[in-house]
């Protein structure tokens, strides 16, 4: 699998490989955060959401990891397969609003 | 199929010409947003509709005007737009919403605005 140590806007991964998207949120207050996929002219869609009291959940295929300690958020998508080609978001909910990362956005080699 | 319903899918307008775009769900949503999205950036929160009633407006212009006819339904009025306000403009909503509602929001496919 591919996995990036820091944030970065573009990731390739090839076929059936596992993919790690990193995200470095900025308010050591915020306690909601969601991993949003955006396809090309669709808008963002729900993948896993986690709570500030949790440091790892699993869904279908993906999991998000949170570490409060240096602010930092990680999708894990399994078996990559090109439907999975898109923009991936992270946000974060701090108070009533819902701020969203720059994005990466994940090619899928054949 | 997303369960937030957006239309028109594209618009073209002038200056001068006044529109609207809707927006629509019937999840059983309280809480209704409008976002703004430039191409290769993420949404940015433009306003929140809580219960129907307007809870928060991120300092924009007055040449855009929200409206929440009831608990279903979202409208965004538009006049006198500038270029620069060309973009995608994306409705989502949620269970609830008010400070720490903590709920996921649920966005429609956007209507992807011009401005000419």
């Amino acid at each position: 699998g591919e996995s990036v140590g820091l944030h970065l806007p573009t990731l390739s991964v090839q076929e059936g490989d596992n993919s790690i998207i990193n995200c470095a949120y900025s308010n050591s207050a915020s306690d909601y955060f969601i991993w949003y996929k955006q396809e090309s002219g669709k808008g963002p869609q729900f993948i896993i959401d986690i709570r500030s009291n949790m440091d790892k959940r699993q869904g279908k295929r993906v999991t998000v990891l949170l570490n409060k300690t240096v602010k930092h958020l990680s999708l894990q998508i399994a078996a990559t397969q090109p439907g999975d080609s898109a923009v991936y978001f992270c946000a974060e909910m701090d108070d009533y609003k819902l701020s969203f990362g720059a994005g990466t956005t994940v090619t899928v080699r054949a | 199929d997303t369960e937030v319903t957006q239309t028109p899918k594209h618009l073209v307008m002038g200056m001068t010409n006044k529109k609207s775009l809707k927006c629509e769900q019937h999840m059983g949503h309280r809480a209704m947003y409008w976002y703004k999205q430039k191409a290769k950036k993420p949404p940015e929160l433009m306003f929140v509709y809580s219960y129907e009633k307007l809870s928060i407006n991120e300092s924009v212009p007055s040449r855009f005007s929200p409206e929440c006819p009831n608990s279903s339904l979202l409208n965004l009025h538009l006049h006198a737009l500038q270029p620069e306000d060309s973009a995608l403009y994306l409705c989502a909503s949620s269970q609830r919403g008010g400070r720490r509602s903590n709920q996921p929001q649920h966005f429609g496919d956007g209507t992807r605005l011009s401005i000419l």
